[in-house]
């Protein structure tokens, strides 16, 4: 089973519309997790942690569930802008980060 | 902004030949990775590295790779007879001492083709 897994996608959605991503991890000993962006052959960029309290940056919102080993960023009022790969990432203790396959977004205008 | 910059940006080689690729950490980073993405799959961990060894390595970091840190500011890694396998984007990373914050700085990757 992959530590990380992700639906490829793509999403194809409007501008302004709401989207949702989720993500499953299979190591119950991941301690941190987070999203990254990927554009089109560039280089991965942190969007934003991921808090089991849930945390909002702007339009976007992370969840996390340990119970469930679920992770989830919702976007809300999509912009052309936001095109890009996101990638969910996992971390247990001192060990370096470990990626998903990522999902793509196109957001359409 | 510092930044974390690779060269080169783009390398062909011929299987069996040996490349060395280059990175520049942000400057008051302790902690250095490589990583690679074969084009159209995930980011792939290879090697972390920290007080002048490496701290962390993966199944695909074998004995053809290398990595070192030649001076106060060069981070490299070596293939030594490329496969390929190996064509792939290579990403330098960089992170605080702390990283439990998950914050890697990327640099833009080098791209190597091998023939």
């Amino acid at each position: 089973r992959k530590e990380v897994e992700q639906d490829p996608g793509p999403f194809n959605v409007p501008e302004g519309a709401t989207v949702a991503f989720n993500c499953t991890y299979s190591n119950s000993a991941s301690q941190s997790f987070f999203w990254y962006r990927q554009d089109c052959r560039k280089e991965p960029k942190l969007l934003m942690s991921v808090y089991s309290s849930g945390n909002e940056d702007g339009r976007f919102t992370a969840q996390l569930n340990r119970a469930s080993q679920y992770i989830s960023l919702l976007i809300r009022d999509s912009k052309l802008s936001d095109s890009a790969t996101y990638l969910c990432v996992v971390k247990r203790g001192r060990r370096a980060l470990t990626f998903g396959s990522g999902t793509r977004l196109q957001v359409q205008p | 902004e510092p930044e974390v910059t690779q060269t080169p940006s783009h390398q062909v080689t011929q299987m069996g030949q040996e490349v060395i690729l280059r990175c520049v950490p942000i400057s008051n980073h302790l902690y250095f990775y490589w990583y690679r993405q074969i084009l159209g799959q995930k980011v792939e961990f290879l090697v972390s590295f920290y007080n002048n060894e490496i701290s962390e390595k993966s199944e695909i970091f074998d004995d053809q790779f290398s990595v070192e840190r030649p001076d106060g500011s060069n981070f490299t890694l070596k293939i030594r007879s490329t496969k390929l396998e190996d064509s792939a984007m290579y990403f330098c990373a960089s992170s605080e001492e702390r990283a439990d914050t998950g914050e890697l700085f990327f640099g833009e990757g080098s791209r190597l083709t091998v023939l």
